[in-house]
């Protein structure tokens, strides 16, 4: 089965850039969305097809996916993106989670 | 308003079958743009995939849980529902009933707000 890692924990000081990985086995030639869970809510689409942003999702907010490696990438970091990160992709017959991300802004 | 709204039984008997079912408002079952799923995440844990269902009926599962979930539609009712049998301690989770975009790799762009089903005699 296919497999998606990222790393448990990410921490980053407001104002300054969040980069949150999800590596996998030839991950690039995949589509690739992300999902910001805060506590006691449903996830929340912020990032599909690699690089889309849903309606509504801040413009700094943004995606990438090459090689083994998608990234998700938080510019100018507020303290309202604390939250768990899930990347997510589909391997045939299923959708596929990463084990999920805290981001901690101090 | 366009939502998806679960129900079913909040408390399970270990060894009997899971049942939850999904409502669809605000917008049609029936498109070719979407499947229609359930996810379950563990308390404190991370998010897990039972499968996800076409409106036509056509059913993938998650290869893990392939002998004990089935999953169903009811266009008229503008339904999907799952069944999960043999439920242990393990099947203790919150369940997500969800959509996803077919052609942006099962992207899911609108979640239900979760129900806690608890397995326990």
């Amino acid at each position: 089965s296919y497999e998606l890692t990222q790393p448990p924990s990410v921490s980053v000081s407001p104002g300054q850039t969040a980069s949150i990985t999800c590596s996998g086995s030839k991950l690039g030639e995949r589509y690739v969305s992300w999902y910001q869970q805060k506590p006691d809510q449903s996830p929340l689409l912020v990032i599909y097809q690699d690089i889309q942003r849903p309606s509504g999702i801040p413009e700094r907010m943004s995606g990438s996916n090459s090689g083994n490696t998608a990234t998700l990438t938080i510019s100018g970091t507020q303290a309202l993106d604390e939250a768990d990160y899930y990347c997510q992709t589909w391997d045939t017959p299923t959708v596929v989670f990463g084990g999920g991300t805290k981001l901690t802004v101090l | 308003q366009l939502q998806l709204q679960e129900a079913g039984p909040g408390l399970v008997k270990p060894s009997e079958t899971l049942s939850l079912t999904c409502t669809v408002s605000g917008d049609s079952i029936n498109s070719s743009t979407y499947y229609w799923g359930w996810i379950r995440q563990p308390p404190g844990r991370g998010l897990e995939s039972l499968g996800t269902i076409y409106y036509t009926g056509s059913p993938y599962y998650n290869p893990s849980l392939k002998t004990r979930v089935d999953m169903s539609v009811d266009t008229s009712k503008k339904q999907f529902s799952l069944k999960l049998s043999s439920v242990t301690a393990a099947d203790t989770a919150i369940y997500y009933c969800a959509r996803h975009i077919v052609m942006a790799a099962s992207a899911i762009d609108l979640w239900g707000q979760g129900t806690l089903v608890t397995v326990s005699s």
